[in-house]
């Protein structure tokens, strides 16, 4: 149904290190989101894009940051990462306009920072 | 300030019982609910949405109530079956230039559906 792709799917690594989490859609949608999860809790929305080089942040703070260069594309990067990182990051796609809708969300990324 | 919340951590049902789900909301301005079903590791599966214009959706086994008054809803599962057991997540957004699509998510609640 939904075309959303989340690499890598786990990753270690140790403090200090840049990473960057992919995420593409090939469903031509505008609206991307980035979630952060950890067990037992809600899911924390900590960025958004409304479309082509249009950021936003989320409603959670985050030391992370992301791009949108390509319609499909929108990639997170933590610059040096922490323990205080280790979560589930969560991406999602809706389509167009500004009416609230379900969203589409990838198999997800889990980061662990030792 | 949780404007999702879903009360109870976890549940327990036998397999072919009703399973209901419960979630309350504090901002009025919601107008579009869902649920979400997830597996540790995974991402969220889309299950059931309603529009604050109606009070009840169904699709197959699911039902999902809305009671604008009370700002609750809930999710019924019948027959419920050991494949549901996951956890499931209410969610809410408001219909505006600003926040159309942005999820507010509540806990979650873990479904146990026992044979």
């Amino acid at each position: 149904e939904a075309d959303i792709y989340q690499t890598p799917r786990y990753l270690v690594i140790g403090t200090g290190k840049k990473i960057t989490l992919e995420c593409s859609q090939t469903m031509g949608h505008d609206k991307m989101y980035w979630y952060q999860q950890d067990p037992g809790m809600e899911l924390h929305l900590i960025h958004y894009s409304y479309g082509v080089n249009s950021t936003e942040k989320g409603d959670l703070s985050s030391e992370s940051t992301v791009s949108r260069i390509r319609t499909e594309h929108f990639p997170l990067t933590l610059e040096s990462a922490r323990p205080s990182h280790t979560s589930q990051y969560l991406c999602a796609s809706s389509g167009q306009g500004w009416v609230a809708e379900k969203l589409f969300f990838g198999s997800g990324t889990q980061l662990s920072v030792l | 300030d949780q404007q999702v919340k879903q009360n109870s951590p976890s549940l327990s049902v036998q397999e072919g019982r009703i399973s209901i789900l419960n979630c309350d909301y504090t901002n009025s301005m919601f107008d579009y609910f869902l649920w979400y079903k997830k597996y540790p590791a995974e991402g969220p599966t889309f299950l059931i949405s309603i529009s604050s214009i109606k009070d009840k959706n169904e699709d197959g086994r699911f039902t999902v109530f809305l009671n604008k008054s009370a700002k609750h809803l809930s999710l019924h599962i019948v027959p419920s079956q050991p494949g549901d057991s996951a956890v499931y997540f209410c969610a809410a957004s408001v219909s505006n230039y600003n926040q159309g699509g942005k999820l507010i998510f509540g806990q979650g609640t873990e479904l146990s559906v026992k044979p």
